[in-house]
């Protein structure tokens, strides 16, 4: 009930493309869904979030896209750069309580030029 | 920068040793979460503490604890080392219960040698 699970473990896109990583939870009482974006050597850097209430949450050329009855979330990266090639976490919490977050297993984003 | 520092970026240590990990959160926050990064298990939760109390535990060792002091700086002991215990230890800290925004620090890699 605890686990996100996150898809693909890996992802090439071109340049200029749409990159798409998706993630799903069981636990219906988590009710805040962030995205982390991870360089190598580097901590994982809060990259944009979502509350249940909204389907979709829009920052830049990063979209959360949220289905609450299907309890799933997906992050789109639109005109993705070389710059944007990272690991990207999908991530959940629930408000009550600890807040700690459950993170999915990671994606391996490469961008190529 | 995240605002969350933690020493020391790297730890070499010989198996059966203790180590101590310290964590400073960003300015105002109460709660500091410790997380493990190895490349085949991804973020685990090891333990929160939120204004000096432990808030929740998750898969965290007996031969691992953790602190919060007065000042809200967090220290992460880590004793009888083993091989598998080398992993890169993430400090996070947000600032209430409620946020959900929880920012990362850069991370100490530690190796068992």
């Amino acid at each position: 009930q605890q686990q996100v699970k996150q898809s693909p473990q890996s992802l090439i896109v071109q340049k200029g493309g749409i990159s798409i990583i998706n993630c799903a939870y069981e636990n219906t009482a988590f009710d805040y869904f962030p995205w982390y974006q991870q360089f190598p050597g580097k901590g994982p850097a809060l990259l944009i979030a979502i509350r249940p209430d909204v389907s979709e949450k829009k920052e830049g050329r990063f979209t959360i896209s949220f289905n609450k009855s299907a309890k799933q979330f997906s992050l789109h990266i639109m005109d993705s750069q070389p710059g944007d090639s990272a690991t990207y976490f999908c991530a959940a919490s629930a408000m009550e309580g600890a807040q700690k977050l459950v993170f999915g297993q990671g994606t391996r984003l490469t961008i190529n030029p | 920068d995240s605002g969350v520092t933690q020493t020391p970026k790297h730890l070499i240590t010989a198996t059966g040793q203790r180590v101590t990990l310290r964590c400073s959160p960003r300015s105002g926050d109460l709660s500091v979460y410790w997380y493990q990064q190895s490349l085949d298990q991804g973020l685990q939760f090891l333990i929160q503490y939120y204004n000096g109390e432990e808030r929740a535990k998750g898969n965290i060792l007996e031969r691992f604890s953790a602190q919060q002091f007065p000042d809200l700086h967090s220290e992460l002991n880590l004793s009888s080392l083993e091989l598998g215990d080398s992993a890169l230890y993430f400090c996070a800290s947000s600032n209430h219960p409620g946020q959900g925004e929880a920012f990362f620090g850069q991370g100490t890699r530690l190796t068992v040698v």
